[in-house]
């Protein structure tokens, strides 16, 4: 169980135009989604916490109107790069935590989505 | 200075070598979590931990509370274990979130 998938696992786009990634948690609810930025050899980076059917927030020194994100249900959060230029070619990393029913929320665990790998012509 | 500090950066071993890397963070936790990530990227929870000491195959992650650290050995280390593995802590900061460590470049040699 705790499956995450994320499509696509790999764009090429030219710079000026949007792409959008979509991440899904398969087997579970999430309410709360991640979004991760990593550069090669670097760890991963927090862009913003999607929480479902509201606001994602962002971490400080991200463009919201650049990365806009969208939690519209339990199971699916997407990241849009609007505009994108070579400078956004990056790996991004989407995590869903796990909602325990029984147990309650604590503690807490993230569960990844295998990346998209976006490279910016 | 990093909340969460791990070491060795990078890592070469023998096939069939013990192998520890050491994660010491400065922050109040939730839990500590043991992450592999492959050269693909993907990343693959190994153990979340908030006590004492957890066993999964040739792996085997221990932290000690009082100290602010913890461990993780491979034993019989093995080419496919050739990954980086990243310390990470849980911690609620207005919504639970991850601070991670900057990681542990593992290759082991055939």
């Amino acid at each position: 169980g705790a499956v995450v998938s994320q499509h696509p696992s790999w764009v090429i786009c030219k710079s000026g135009t949007s792409v959008k990634i979509e991440c899904r948690s398969l087997d579970f609810q999430a309410t709360t989604m991640f979004w991760y930025r990593q550069f090669p050899k670097q760890s991963l980076m927090l862009m913003a916490t999607s929480n479902e059917g509201s606001k994602a927030t962002y971490e400080q020194g991200v463009e919201k109107d650049k990365f806009l994100i969208n939690h519209a249900s339990l199971t699916l959060s997407t990241l849009t790069v609007t505009s994108a230029h070579p400078e956004d070619s990056s790996f991004y990393i989407c995590s869903a935590n796990l909602i325990n029913e029984r147990e309650g929320r604590v503690p807490f665990e993230q569960f990844f989505g295998p990346g998209t790998r976006l490279t910016v012509l | 200075k990093n909340e969460v500090e791990q070491s060795p950066q990078n890592l070469t071993a023998q096939e069939g070598e013990f192998i520890t890397i050491n994660c010491s963070y400065s922050v109040g936790i939730s839990a500590l979590h043991w992450l592999q990530q492959h050269p693909g990227g993907g990343i693959v929870s190994l153990f979340m931990l908030s006590s004492g000491k957890k066993k999964h195959g040739r792996l085997i992650a221990t932290i000690n509370i009082q100290e602010k650290h913890s461990s993780l050995h491979i034993t019989a280390s093995h080419p496919r274990d050739s990954a980086v593995y990243i310390c990470a802590v849980s911690l609620w900061s207005g919504t639970y979130k991850y601070i991670f460590g900057t990681g542990t470049r593992l290759k082991v040699l055939a």
